[in-house]
C-alpha cells in the first residue's frame, strides 16, 4: 500500500479484556516498530521487528503486552487483560532499513473502562 | 540512555511570520540522525525534516530549516512563511546510528503550534 495502516482506528475495551491491534507496514519495509502515546506525550517505543524477528522488547510495560510478525509484514500487537493504564494511542512505523527514517501510521486510540 | 527535551509546550506564530522550535537532546553516542515530525490534529505523525549528526550542513527541506549545534546538542526547527496547515505538534526525535540492526526513536515532549490569521 501507499503507506503504514493502522486497524482498529478506536477500540474501546472493558477492564480485563483482551484486545488485538494490526498494522500494515509499507510493502518492502522491514523493520517496524510499536509505539505508545499517552495523553500529551511523544510516542515511546515499545519493541521492535527486522522481518519475523522481534529483536528488541524492550519497551514493552509488562508480559500482558505481546507482539508477532510471524511472516515479516503484517504484524500485531496484543493486549491481555488489559487495565485502565493501558488507555493510549498506539502507533505503528516501518521503514526500509537500517538507519533509514521511519513512517507511522494513523494508530490505534485504545480506551479500557 | 538518550533523552530528548522541548521546553516549549505551546507556541503561537501569524500567518507568513517566521517560527523556532527548540529541541535539546543528551547522549553519550558519536553517531546519530535527528528529526522532526508533525503530529497533526489527525494524528498521523509526518516526517518534517532529518539530519544527520556527521553533516555539518544545516538540513533544509522548502520552508522548514534547521540550526543544528552539535557541540550545543541543540536542534531547533525553522518554519518560514507559516501557514494554516502547519498547525500541529512537533516532536524532535532522536535515533542512534547503528550496524546490525535498526534504532527506536526516541522523542520529547512536543510543541503544539498554533498558526493564526
Amino acid at each position: 500500500g501507499a503507506g503504514v495502516s493502522q486497524s482498529p482506528r478506536y477500540k474501546v475495551a472493558k477492564r480485563g479484556q483482551d484486545v488485538a491491534l494490526r498494522c500494515d507496514p509499507i510493502s518492502g519495509h522491514v523493520s517496524l516498530f510499536w509505539y505508545q502515546q499517552a495523553l500529551g506525550q511523544g510516542p515511546e517505543f515499545l519493541t521492535y521487528f527486522q522481518n519475523e524477528a522481534q529483536l528488541d522488547k524492550s519497551g514493552l510495560p509488562s508480559d500482558r503486552f505481546f507482539a508477532e510478525r510471524p511472516e515479516g509484514s503484517v504484524s500485531t500487537l496484543k493486549i491481555q487483560r488489559t487495565q485502565q493504564e493501558d488507555s493510549a494511542v498506539y502507533l505503528c512505523a516501518s521503514s526500509f532499513g537500517l538507519n533509514y527514517e521511519q513512517y507511522f501510521g494513523p494508530g490505534t486510540r485504545l480506551t479500557v473502562t | 540512555a538518550q533523552t530528548v527535551t522541548q521546553s516549549q509546550p505551546e507556541m503561537s506564530v501569524q500567518e507568513a511570520e517566521t517560527v523556532t522550535l527548540s529541541c535539546t537532546y543528551d547522549t553519550s553516542e558519536s553517531n546519530y540522525y535527528l528529526f522532526w515530525y508533525k503530529q497533526p490534529p489527525s494524528r498521523q505523525m509526518i516526517l518534517v525534516i532529518r539530519q544527520e549528526a556527521y553533516k555539518q550542513q544545516n538540513a533544509t527541506e522548502n520552508r522548514f530549516s534547521v540550526n543544528f549545534q552539535k557541540a550545543a546538542k541543540s536542534f531547533s526547527l525553522k518554519i518560514s512563511d507559516s501557514q494554516l496547515g502547519d498547525t500541529a505538534m512537533y516532536f524532535c526525535a532522536f535515533m542512534k546510528q547503528n550496524t546490525g540492526t535498526a534504532s527506536k526513536l526516541t522523542f520529547g515532549t512536543g510543541t503544539r503550534l498554533q498558526v493564526t490569521l
